[in-house]
């Protein structure tokens, strides 16, 4: 069966400092899709990342990261220097190759950040 | 550029009653999905639709459910007899097949609650 489990509830840091969401899936399939999205408090879901099961390569995006581990079934998000707008609700997510182009993504139960200033 | 739209963003309805939710996806995306989000939840997919054909449906649609994309351009969700359940948010999300696989573009989500 798949699954997302993201066992952090919640975190709160203080502004610059940097921080990890954990993400953890399971799934059979041998080829899949993972993902982060950021849900701020307006509600709508923003794409961050798209990484599939081929490409352990870890990814850098300004303060953003992300370290992809196959032997862990992890797929883990850092925020470096983090500010008062990393604030919102973020959420990992799979898709099945089967299911990727049905946009059937399987969702965590999120970890809302508070970056307090 | 206009994102994804949807309508109305509140419904507070009482149990036994209908209502219908409305979203207007980008304008150049064929894809448009379904998702339901409870409290403290991720969101769940609940449907999928290629143009105006709906291609999957979850479980989670029951048949009070159902969901319509007419023209293969703006969708509404149904939701008959509701129940004190059926209260969450729900999300709309388009996407085009030349875009990447997986990346939704989301609405703010029409909340609803069932008295």
């Amino acid at each position: 069966a798949q699954k997302v489990t993201q066992a952090q509830t919640e975190i709160s840091v203080v502004e610059k400092e940097d921080v990890t969401l954990d993400c953890v899936y399971e799934t059979r399939d041998t080829t899949y899709y993972l993902f982060w999205y950021k849900q701020p408090p307006s509600g709508e879901l923003v794409f961050l990342i798209r990484r599939n099961s081929f490409d352990e390569q870890n990814e850098i995006s300004g303060r953003y990261s992300w370290n992809f581990q196959k032997s862990t079934s992890s797929f883990n998000f850092t925020i470096t220097a983090s500010q008062v707008v990393d604030s919102a609700v973020y959420f990992c997510a799979l898709s099945e190759w089967g299911s990727s182009n049905t946009g059937k993504l399987i969702f965590g139960q999120g970890t809302t950040l508070q970056v307090k200033p | 550029d206009t994102g994804v739209s949807q309508n109305p963003r509140h419904k507070i309805t009482k149990r036994g009653q209908n209502v219908t939710f409305r979203c207007d996806p980008i304008s150049e995306h064929n894809r448009l999905y379904w998702y339901r989000q409870t409290l403290g939840q991720g969101p769940e997919f609940l449907t999928y639709f290629q143009n105006e054909a709906q291609l999957e449906k979850s479980r989670l649609l029951s048949d009070r459910f159902s969901a319509e994309r007419p023209k293969g351009s703006f969708s509404t969700l149904e939701i008959q007899r509701t129940e004190q359940g059926d209260s969450a948010m729900y999300l709309c999300a388009s996407s085009s097949t030349r875009g990447r696989t997986g990346e939704l573009f989301f609405g703010e989500g029409s909340r609803l609650t069932v008295l």
